[in-house]
């Protein structure tokens, strides 16, 4: 089962930012938080990740609050473009040598609707 | 260059049919998945490769048959399959046992298989 608890769906302005909230109170030190989203029939994108320290690149900000137990992924200036289902995913990175831990496992995500 | 490359887009195959699908990477990543994604479910992992050996098996049918010819490549032999087994296929590839996260699976655009 998945580690994370998302809201199931969310709205925002075009122009405006999104800020989508993830709960993962039972995250383990060894886990990292990863996000990733999927725009309607196409494979999943990955967006950005980290530990425990915020993260940013091109795409988006990473907040993680200081007990780790949750996360909010800043879309700055979103676009209609970034309409899409936002997964947050927890995993030990390691790629198989974490085991079944390491393994991507996808929640129900958050369907993020930017309107005009 | 993070693509990873999928064939066919499309499939429709009978209950009788064999056919394939095929994966493709050039990043240099020596691990590679397939995922399979029923409509408006989260994507759910079948198989790892690791090294072009098989390392996970997340108790697929037989009917489902994973091969690895080199480091690049990934294909997915499909055999007699059932109508629910319609859903769209994914292709992942990541490196491996990297520190930091360093093993973020990049995904394909996916096979969308439909079985009559």
């Amino acid at each position: 089962d998945a580690k994370t608890t998302q809201p199931p769906s969310m709205d925002c302005a075009e122009g405006r930012a999104a800020n989508l909230p993830c709960n993962h109170s039972t995250i383990s030190g060894n886990e990292y938080v990863y996000w990733y989203r999927q725009i309607h029939s196409q494979g999943p994108q990955y967006i950005i990740h980290g530990l425990k320290n915020n993260e940013t690149n091109e795409m988006a900000s990473l907040i993680i609050t200081e007990d780790r137990k949750s996360s909010t992924l800043i879309l700055p200036h979103a676009t209609l473009r970034d309409t899409a289902v936002y997964y947050c995913i927890v995993r030990v990175a390691g790629g198989i040598y974490g085991g079944s831990q390491g393994n991507l496992i996808f929640g129900k995500g958050t369907k993020l609707s930017v309107k005009p | 260059d993070t693509e990873v490359t999928q064939t066919p887009k499309h499939l429709v195959m009978g209950m009788t049919n064999k056919k394939s699908l095929k994966c493709e990477q050039h990043m240099g990543h020596r691990a590679m998945y397939w995922y399979k994604q029923k409509a408006k479910k989260p994507p759910e992992l079948m198989f790892v490769y690791s090294y072009e050996k098989l390392s996970i098996n997340e108790s697929v049918p037989s009917r489902f048959s994973p091969e690895c010819p080199n480091s690049s490549l990934l294909n997915l032999h499909l055999h007699a399959l059932q109508p629910e087994d319609s859903a769209l296929y994914l292709c992942a590839s990541s490196q491996e046992a990297l520190a930091g996260g360093g093993d973020t699976q990049y995904f394909g655009p996916g096979t969308r298989l439909t079985v009559l």
